[in-house]
């Protein structure tokens, strides 16, 4: 079945780096792809929506300098957290969609930390 | 806005017991509605899901009745495994079924199953 990939799985930087997070669709076009991120025992927040070829959407408070999404191909986002801060780790999650009606797929997550 | 309310675990229960795990919303409209499990390590899985009111998801012995009166989604299983053990995530879309239009989470629920 369709997959979705997340690379990398687990990422530890230092306070001030950037560390760039890319999450590809591996069987299907994605015409959308959204990056979500998950807080302990809190739900998964979505951070933005990014269609292939425009400007991601950012969901309100989101700083979209701070976390670069570029969807530059049907088959690839990359989620940037530049100038990382220790508040910034987390756990990022995206999903890709092929389209309207279409089930969304997960990639497995990256746990950053940001030391 | 649109939000899921849902559970908070952790939730223990003895293998072969009755799981119910209660998802409750608040959208306009008729959104679709979404049980997604995420099992340790690993990214979110479609469970199942439901579309309109008085529909049933079903999947692997879960079972979800999309119930408009009560805007709720209440996840269910007879006997559960120890293989279950894992996070419920209870959503919703206000797309056409798919998640095409970005999902609102609720928090997750731990679900542990012991032997």
């Amino acid at each position: 079945g369709a997959v979705v990939s997340q690379h990398p799985s687990r990422v530890i930087c230092k306070s001030g780096t950037s560390v760039k997070i890319e999450c590809r669709s591996l069987d299907f076009q994605a015409t959308t792809m959204f990056w979500y991120r998950q807080f302990p025992k809190k739900s998964l927040m979505l951070m933005a929506t990014s269609n292939e070829g425009s400007k991601a959407t950012y969901e309100q408070g989101v700083e979209k300098d701070k976390f670069l999404i570029n969807h530059a191909s049907l088959t690839l986002s990359t989620l940037t957290v530049t100038s990382a801060h220790p508040e910034d780790s987390s756990f990022y999650i995206c999903s890709a969609v092929e389209g309207a009606g279409s089930p969304l797929h997960f990639g497995n997550g990256t746990r950053l930390t940001v030391t | 806005g649109d939000s899921v309310t849902q559970m908070e675990g952790p939730v223990t229960l003895s293998e072969e017991a009755f799981l119910t795990i209660n998802c409750t919303y608040t959208a306009t409209g008729y959104p679709s509605l979404f049980w997604y499990v995420q099992y340790p390590g690993e990214g979110l899985q479609l469970l199942l899901k439901a579309t309109k009111a008085d529909d049933k998801g079903s999947n692997k012995g879960f079972e979800a009745t999309y119930r408009k009166e009560t805007t709720s989604f209440h996840l269910e299983k007879g006997s559960v495994q120890v293989s279950d053990s894992a996070v419920y995530f209870c959503a919703l879309s206000r797309g056409s079924g798919g998640g095409a239009d970005g999902l609102t989470f609720g928090k997750g629920t731990h679900l542990i199953i012991q032997p």
